[in-house]
């Protein structure tokens, strides 16, 4: 597509449910990363895939986060048993290898509520 | 003590002015350095990007990097309403995959 997708734009989960939340790069766009932004604070980093391989997982909370991308392409994000403290926008992007972080797209983020 | 350090503001000025926005970081390694614009409910978008130290312009914006002083500032002149959103620096390293370390964003407001 023409940019980053992501879905839903907006969740409310009751606490202890899991959510996935989905992420659709531009094609062809071989990176994709996570970032989680609580309210009023910067982007916080949490996963980069190459490909289909995370090599840097290093901004996962905790064991209840995970992620998988299948295809080079769609990525989901799974958080488990979920707590307020999850409450934020997670956002998605994408670059080409070759562009490198000149060409990091960002979607407009899945806003996810937990009460 | 946060790698990258920004004032959160809000900051407010008049149709016409000069905006300074400004970020210090701590990691003296940090290569490339960005400003997204995020506007309400919007995915950040790129702004500005530069490699190392010195200027760059594009049209009313110009970004600066000092490495020397670890500080980095990006100029917004004859700020207009639509300039109206969140700014947020970002930085990093040539060899960590794209990783992005941000600021905490600067909330700025240009009144008509």
């Amino acid at each position: 597509g023409a940019g980053v997708s992501q879905s839903p734009s907006n969740k409310v989960t009751e606490k202890g449910k899991d959510v996935e939340l989905r992420c659709d790069p531009i094609s062809g766009h071989t990176a994709l990363y996570w970032y989680r932004q609580s309210l009023g604070q910067g982007l916080e980093f949490l996963i980069y895939f190459q490909g289909n391989s995370a090599p840097d997982k290093s901004g996962l909370p905790s064991d209840r986060f995970s992620a998988e991308r299948t295809g080079g392409s769609v990525s989901t994000l799974t958080i488990q048993r979920t707590q307020q403290e999850d409450s934020a926008v997670y956002l998605c992007a994408s670059s080409s290898i070759q562009i490198g972080v000149a060409g990091y797209t960002f979607g407009s983020g899945t806003r996810l509520t937990v009460v | 003590q946060k790698e990258v350090e920004q004032d959160p503001g809000p900051l407010s000025v008049p149709e016409g002015a000069i905006v300074s926005l400004n970020c210090t970081y701590s990691n003296s390694a940090f290569q490339y350095f960005m400003w997204y614009r995020q506007y309400s409910r919007k995915g950040p978008e790129l702004l500005m990007y530069t490699y190392s130290s010195g200027n760059k312009e594009d049209g009313r914006f110009t970004a600066q990097v000092d490495k020397s002083s670890k500080y980095i500032s990006l100029f917004i002149r004859d700020s207009q309403p639509s300039d109206s959103a969140t700014y947020l620096c970002a930085m990093t390293l040539y060899n960590q995959g794209g990783k992005l370390i941000f600021g905490q964003g600067t909330e700025l407001s240009v009144k008509p």
